[in-house]
């Protein structure tokens, strides 16, 4: 059974760092394109970030130069710097470009 | 900003076949291929159809996609009560090199 678990959400001010990770179980992680998609409280979906197999790598608009995606055995990961209040979001890891699978998320909020 | 244009509310009784349209642009479904996910409240998407008119395993025949020039939709047939979620179209955008959501319809059953 395909699985991804979020985790390292959390309250961080304006200007501070945070680095999301997604273990992935269930199927070859190595061999599948994973991505970040974002959605702000009562708001609609918001892709972030995509990495290939052989890390070729896509950023929003939003959040390029701010964040960064990486892989590694069978983790996704996403640092954040230089947060803002508009980063306020749960944070969704899935995976292929078609997002077949999803994880439930990583709450992420920034504020003072 | 959301790039694709969903309309922001659908609704239908039960049995009834509700349609849901998604608007885009030459770079995005006008060159690549489109996915709808539903959301339940309160959980995470899931995928509904893929390659424009593709359902994956478990995902029932009374959702079909479609896709014609710069436009796809999403159609629900026999509605049920279960089907009260919020909708999102999607496709990878050539210009924006990124992957873009619609706005999102949320479909309620009467």
């Amino acid at each position: 059974e395909v699985q991804l678990v979020e985790s390292g959400g959390g309250l961080v001010q304006p200007g501070g760092s945070l680095r999301l990770s997604c273990v992935a179980s269930g199927f070859i992680f190595s061999t599948y394109e994973m991505n970040w998609v974002r959605q702000a409280p009562g708001k609609g979906l918001e892709w972030v970030s995509y990495i290939s197999s052989s890390n070729v790598i896509y950023y929003a608009d939003s959040v390029k130069g701010r964040f960064t995606i990486s892989r590694d055995n069978a983790t996704l990961y996403l640092q954040m710097n230089s947060l803002r209040a508009e980063d306020t979001a749960l944070y969704y890891c899935a995976r292929r470009l078609r997002l077949d699978y999803w994880g439930q998320g990583t709450l992420v909020t920034v504020s003072s | 900003q959301s790039v694709l244009t969903q309309p922001p509310s659908a609704s239908g009784t039960p049995g009834q076949r509700v349609t849901i349209s998604c608007s885009g642009s030459g770079s995005n479904i006008g060159s690549n291929t489109v996915n709808w996910y539903q959301q339940l409240p309160g959980t995470a998407p899931k995928l509904l159809i893929y390659f424009n008119n593709q359902r994956p395993s478990g995902v029932p025949d009374r959702f079909s996609g479609s896709k014609s020039g710069t436009s796809a939709s999403l159609a629900i047939s026999g509605l049920q009560s279960d089907d009260e979620a919020d909708y999102y179209c999607a496709s990878w955008d050539d210009s924006l090199n990124g992957y873009v959501f619609g706005t999102g319809t949320k479909v309620t059953v009467l």
